[in-house]
């Protein structure tokens, strides 16, 4: 089955400095690859996404690029605030049923 | 007007004890889902339902049963609670299940403690 791997797994910036977030994955088949940001006490929540067919997708500060041959996907935030301190989640979906594999996790700490 | 709901938000507990976790969203989605997270921020997959009929069922104990009576409620039973079940309890619910990926909305999670 699809197996995700994640790093860093702690990730500690200055404000204002960007961040990078690097998933692998084992399925080629793999077709959907979101991002979630969950904060602390709080559920997951989807903050970008990006489909198979598409190598970039930008919304603001945040991006995400995927290497569907190197079967890798990055998070990137630039100009980061105090207020995307969380952990954040990558994901990819094999296809079939609608299922995510989650990454292990990154616990992002921007520091004024 | 939340989203996806569950119920209790907290649940302290004896081993051994039976106990139920309910779930409702009302966004319309025909997919519901149970993830768990662990104490190190897992976040795993244990079952998914789409329009009332199970379709995925990770490798989780049997003492787990989730139940849909219809596509807007998904609950989770829980049978004789060890101490490792202590963990977040996310319900999360989604469009379809076809090969496209569609978001996954989840619920503020169950926090269940088995002491």
């Amino acid at each position: 089955g699809e197996n995700v791997e994640q790093h860093p797994s702690t990730l500690s910036v200055q404000e204002g400095d960007s961040a990078v977030i690097k998933c692998t994955y084992s399925d080629s088949a793999s077709n959907y690859f979101p991002w979630y940001k969950q904060e602390l006490g709080k559920r997951p929540q989807l903050i970008i996404d990006i489909r198979s067919n598409v190598g970039e997708k930008k919304d603001q500060r945040i991006a995400v690029t995927l290497n569907k041959t190197a079967k890798h996907f990055s998070l990137h935030i630039t100009e980061t605030q105090p207020e995307d301190s969380a952990v954040y989640f990558c994901a990819a979906k094999p296809p079939g049923f609608q299922k995510l594999v989650f990454g292990t996790g990154t616990r992002l700490l921007v520091s004024p | 007007d939340t989203a996806v709901s569950q119920t209790p938000k907290y649940l302290v507990t004896q081993m051994g004890n039976d106990k139920s976790i309910k779930c409702e969203q009302n966004l319309g989605h025909d997919t519901m889902y149970w993830y768990k997270q662990d104490s190190k921020k897992f976040l795993k997959i244990m079952f998914s339902y789409n329009n009332k009929e199970l379709i995925i069922n990770e490798t989780v104990p049997n003492r787990f049963s989730p139940k849909s009576p219809d596509k807007a409620h998904l609950n989770l039973h829980i049978n004789s609670l060890e101490l490792g079940d202590s963990a977040v309890y996310f319900c999360a619910s989604s469009y379809g299940t076809g090969n496209t990926g569609n978001t996954i909305y989840f619920g503020e999670g169950s926090w269940l403690t088995v002491v």
